[in-house]
C-alpha cells in the first residue's frame, strides 16, 4: 500500500491534555488527510494538506490543529484533550486529487 | 451541501449469492467514484475506482456507474463470509464518504 505509519496506534489520556498524533507516509504523496470515525457517524475530515505548509478544514476541525513541515509527515494535536475527542483516527494520503486515498492503520484515542 | 448516501444495512445474503450494495450522490459534477471495504476495528481498503458510466469488473466485484441517475453500485458475486464487513462508497475529488453499508454473508 501506501506505506503509511500511524503513531502512536493506541492512546489514553486525561481530559485537558495536549495530544499529537503523527502520519508518516513513504510515497511522496502530496495531499494528506486527518478523518475521525465513529459509530453512526462514518468518516468525518478533520484537516487536509495539499503541500508543505498548506493546510485546510474540514468539517469537523474545532478542537484540532495540524501541521505539515515535511512531505512525508502530517500531524494532528488536540491541544486541550475532551472526552468528545474519543475516537478513532485515520490518517489518509492522495497522490492525485483524483486519485483514491489510502488509509493508515489508525490511531485509537481514548480521554478519560 | 454534498450529499453521499448509503443504506447503513446491515444487509445479509447467503454465501454464494450476489451482494448489492448502492450509493447515491447529489453533486452532479463529481467525476470520480471509490469503493472501499473496512473490516471490523481495521482501517479502509480500496476495492474498486470507477470514472467512466456502465461497469467495470474486477474478480467477483462489479461497480457500476450512472452519472445520469446519480448511482454508484457495487455488486460482489459469489459471496463469502469473509466478505463480511462494512463497504464505504466515496464520491469525487474531495472524497466524500457516505456512511456505509454494513454487509453479512451467512455460510
Amino acid at each position: 500500500d501506501a506505506g503509511i505509519t500511524q503513531s502512536p496506534r493506541h492512546k489514553v489520556t486525561e481530559t485537558g491534555t495536549p495530544v499529537t498524533l503523527r502520519c508518516h507516509q513513504t510515497e511522496n504523496h502530496r495531499y494528506m488527510y486527518w478523518y475521525r470515525q465513529d459509530p453512526g457517524h462514518g468518516l468525518r475530515l478533520i484537516h487536509y494538506s495539499y503541500g508543505v505548509k498548506d493546510t485546510d478544514k474540514g468539517e469537523v476541525s474545532d478542537g484540532y490543529s495540524v501541521s505539515r513541515s515535511k512531505t512525508e509527515d502530517f500531524l494532528l494535536t488536540l491541544e486541550s484533550a475532551t472526552s468528545s475527542q474519543t475516537s478513532v483516527y485515520f490518517c489518509a494520503t492522495q497522490g492525485a486529487s483524483n486519485q483514491p486515498q489510502h488509509f493508515g492503520d489508525g490511531t485509537r484515542l481514548s480521554i478519560l | 451541501q454534498k450529499e453521499v448516501e448509503q443504506n447503513s444495512g446491515p444487509l445479509s445474503v447467503p454465501e454464494g449469492a450476489i451482494a448489492s450494495l448502492n450509493c447515491t450522490y447529489s453533486d452532479r459534477g463529481s467525476q470520480s467514484f471509490f469503493w472501499y471495504r473496512q473490516y471490523s476495528g481495521k482501517s479502509p481498503e480500496l476495492i474498486m475506482s470507477i470514472y467512466s458510466n456502465g461497469d467495470k469488473e474486477d474478480g467477483r466485484f462489479t461497480a457500476q456507474l450512472n452519472k445520469a441517475s446519480q448511482y454508484v453500485s457495487l455488486l460482489i458475486r459469489d459471496s463469502q463470509p469473509s466478505d463480511s464487513a462494512t463497504y464505504l462508497c466515496a464520491v469525487g475529488e474531495d472524497m466524500r464518504f457516505g456512511a456505509g453499508t454494513r454487509l453479512t454473508v451467512k455460510p
